[in-house]
């Protein structure tokens, strides 16, 4: 049984670029979240997608924005990247009813 | 704005030592909250999760408890061994899922 699994690993971009990553959350699951983590520091919760609308939110800027897939799947888009989007994007895929909640290894991402 | 915050940022032991790692967080209206584990440059793996209305659960060597009234949780482990080394993070889910800044945990053999 596939974990969580998120593309690409690691990506190298300039500012201004856009970017696009990738999650395919654990078989089951439907709901999936992305959080947003600079070095030394926890998890920041971006936002949740469940049926394929983005339900909950946090305090990120515009720029950044998802998708959900009838497969469960999701995008993480970010756009006009800045060199403070640096960090490890990790997606994370529940049930809808079940709060545990499971982790992929995530996407560094270095701004230039 | 809810907060969570973890003491100590960092701790190291000698293997076979219990230890305690405390979590604090501002509200007590939570859902739940939830122990990981982060080893360097990876993802989060889910340790234990108490549910609002649970006072503690257990997993191994693992034992958290929730004190929702006074805004606290500890995570204890038992017996510590090398292996246990990594970033413990704590995360409360309120409206969202908030996350503290971690304990690092070095267990030496």
């Amino acid at each position: 049984d596939a974990g969580v699994t998120q593309s690409p690993t690691h990506l190298i971009k300039t500012r201004g670029q856009q970017v696009t990553l990738r999650c395919s959350p654990k078989s089951g699951h439907d709901t999936v979240s992305w959080y947003q983590q600079a070095l030394g520091q926890g998890p920041q919760f971006i936002f949740q997608y469940y049926e394929e609308e983005e339900r909950q939110r946090g305090n990120f800027p515009d720029r950044f924005s998802g998708h959900q897939f009838p497969n469960y799947s999701s995008e993480l888009n970010v756009n006009a990247l800045l060199l403070g989007d640096s960090a490890l994007y990790l997606c994370a895929s529940k049930t809808a009813v079940n709060e545990k909640l499971f982790f992929g290894s995530g996407t560094q991402l270095s701004v230039l | 704005k809810q907060e969570v915050t973890q003491i100590p940022a960092a701790l190291s032991v000698p293997e076979g030592e219990n230890l305690v790692l405390n979590c604090s967080f501002t509200d007590s209206a939570i859902y739940n909250l939830q122990w990981f584990r982060q080893d360097p440059g990876k993802g989060l793996t889910s340790l234990l999760l108490i549910q609002s209305s649970q006072r503690e659960q257990t997993s191994g060597r693992l034992n958290a408890s929730l004190d929702k009234s006074s805004g606290r949780s500890t995570l204890y482990i038992a017996a510590s061994q090398p292996g246990d080394s990594a970033t413990y993070l704590c995360a409360v889910e309120f409206q969202k899922l908030v996350f503290g800044t971690g304990t690092r945990l070095l267990v030496s053999p």
